[in-house]
């Protein structure tokens, strides 16, 4: 049984610098959110995938983040010029979509961000 | 704007006793109520789940409860256990919104042994 998988799960960078993550969902799954937690908090919405549309994008997320899904079937979630502010765990979710009654989001381990 | 609220930060219960973690949200639109347990430097796992045309479902040792006109749920654990210790989100989703996911703050569980 093969869940969802981030990579890398941890990333330590130096401000300015660009950081990209990679997220596999659960493969029958058509949707894959990212979601961002930050100590103390619970998770925060950022975008989502239907396919490989993506149809909505938090205000969370500034033009410096840019998120993609080709083929739809991995995804994505690129950061330039880092900030500090941007440390957090990045975390993907993925869930079988629209048509299903009850449509639950599994999460994958997550990335942790610091930004030096 | 919290649209979803765990009021209580922490909890502690003696094994083998009920845990009650709650929950309150202010959007009516919600209409797909989630709870999920998470570790340190882990995703969330997903618990349990309910839809806003039940007002129960029960797996295993979890159960959740809806009180729609109150806007509020609650997961009851019994008996809870050592390995339970962790933090407890919950999340309301709609499909008006996408099903994008808004969780609570969490509550840490501390089951004592």
């Amino acid at each position: 049984d093969t869940g969802v998988s981030q990579d890398p799960r941890h990333k330590i960078t130096k401000r300015g610098q660009n950081v990209t993550f990679r997220c596999d969902p659960i493969s029958e799954h058509n949707r894959l959110y990212w979601y961002r937690q930050t100590l103390g908090q619970g998770p925060e919405f950022l975008t989502y995938f239907q396919n490989e549309a993506q149809l909505e994008k938090s205000r969370l997320l500034s033009d410096r983040f840019s998120a993609e899904r080709p083929k739809g079937s991995f995804s994505t979630l690129e950061i330039q010029r880092t900030e500090q502010g941007d440390s957090a765990m990045y975390l993907c979710a993925s869930s079988l979509g629209p048509g299903t009654s009850t449509d639950t989001q599994y999460f994958g381990p997550g990335t942790r961000l610091t930004v030096l | 704007d919290q649209q979803v609220k765990q009021n209580s930060p922490s909890l502690s219960v003696q094994e083998g006793r009920i845990s009650i973690l709650n929950c309150d949200y202010t959007n009516s639109m919600f209409d797909y109520f989630l709870w999920y347990k998470k570790y340190p430097a882990e995703g969330p796992t997903f618990l349990i789940s309910i839809s806003s045309i039940k007002d129960k479902n029960e797996d295993g040792r979890f159960t959740v409860f809806l009180n729609k006109s109150a806007k509020h749920l609650s997961l009851h654990i019994v008996p809870s256990q050592p390995g339970d210790s962790a933090v407890y989100f919950c999340a309301a989703s709609s499909g008006q919104y996408g099903n994008k996911l808004v969780f609570g703050a969490g509550t840490i569980l501390r089951v004592k042994s």
